[in-house]
């Protein structure tokens, strides 16, 4: 069985400043490892995916995160954030070689303030 | 249309009526889902259906019933629920390939339902 813990349920920081929002996950098997972005009453869009390969993943909106196996760790970053950047975003794995069935950490809110 | 289409968007039920959500995705994709949103929990996958066959059913209460008519469309029939079943329903799809799984999922805007 797979988890996620996502270690900031809340993450406030100003326009303009670097950000990291951090994901821990436990699995027994190799996975698949996906940052989504929910904004208010909207679904769920994808900014990055780790499948294999290079461990650091470039995804949309200039976000990046880096897939740490020894710390089973996949933290998303962005260099300057900003104000549109305020939304919801969800960690998730999946098994490899299976459906798609996603295990969710619980979020972490960011908050960019001017 | 592109992408992943749920309808409705809103939806307040009576614990005593009756009502389905849909969902349409264009994308050509062979397996779809069904995950609830609550307040407060992580998102929950409930359905996984392949080649409109149910794959999976995460102990998911038989007031919620799926329905899977061909591999475009995805149906979440609903009776006799609870107030503790208000959530935002989400839909996704994917394609699943043999030997490397599926790779990515594409979700829906979501149907707000609230069941008083």
């Amino acid at each position: 069985a797979q988890s996620v813990t996502q270690l900031d349920s809340q993450v406030p920081v100003f326009e303009e400043a670097p950000v990291e929002l951090r994901c821990n996950y436990s699995s027994s098997v190799s996975v698949y490892l996906f940052w989504y972005v929910q904004y208010p009453n909207q679904g769920l869009q994808l900014l990055l995916k780790y499948l294999s390969g290079s461990t650091l993943v470039k995804g949309i909106n200039g976000f990046e995160a880096e897939f740490n196996k020894s710390q089973t760790s996949f933290h998303l970053r962005k260099p300057s954030v900003h104000i549109s950047d305020t939304a919801e975003y969800f960690c998730a794995v999946s098994d490899r070689g299976g459906y798609n069935k996603l295990i969710f950490g619980a979020g972490t809110r960011l908050a960019v303030h001017p | 249309e592109t992408g992943v289409t749920q309808t409705p968007r809103h939806l307040v039920m009576g614990m005593t009526n009756k009502k389905s959500l849909k969902c349409e995705q264009h994308l050509g994709h062979n397996a779809m889902y069904w995950y609830k949103q609550s307040a407060k929990k992580p998102l929950e996958l409930m359905f996984v259906y392949s080649l409109e066959e149910r794959v999976e059913n995460n102990s998911v209460p038989s007031r919620f019933s799926p329905e899977c008519p061909n591999s475009s469309h995805l149906f979440l029939h609903l009776h006799t629920l609870q107030p503790e079943d208000s959530a935002l329903y989400l839909c996704a799809s994917s394609q699943e390939e043999v030997r490397l799984g599926s790779t990515e999922a594409f979700f829906g805007q979501g149907t707000r339902l609230t069941v008083v």
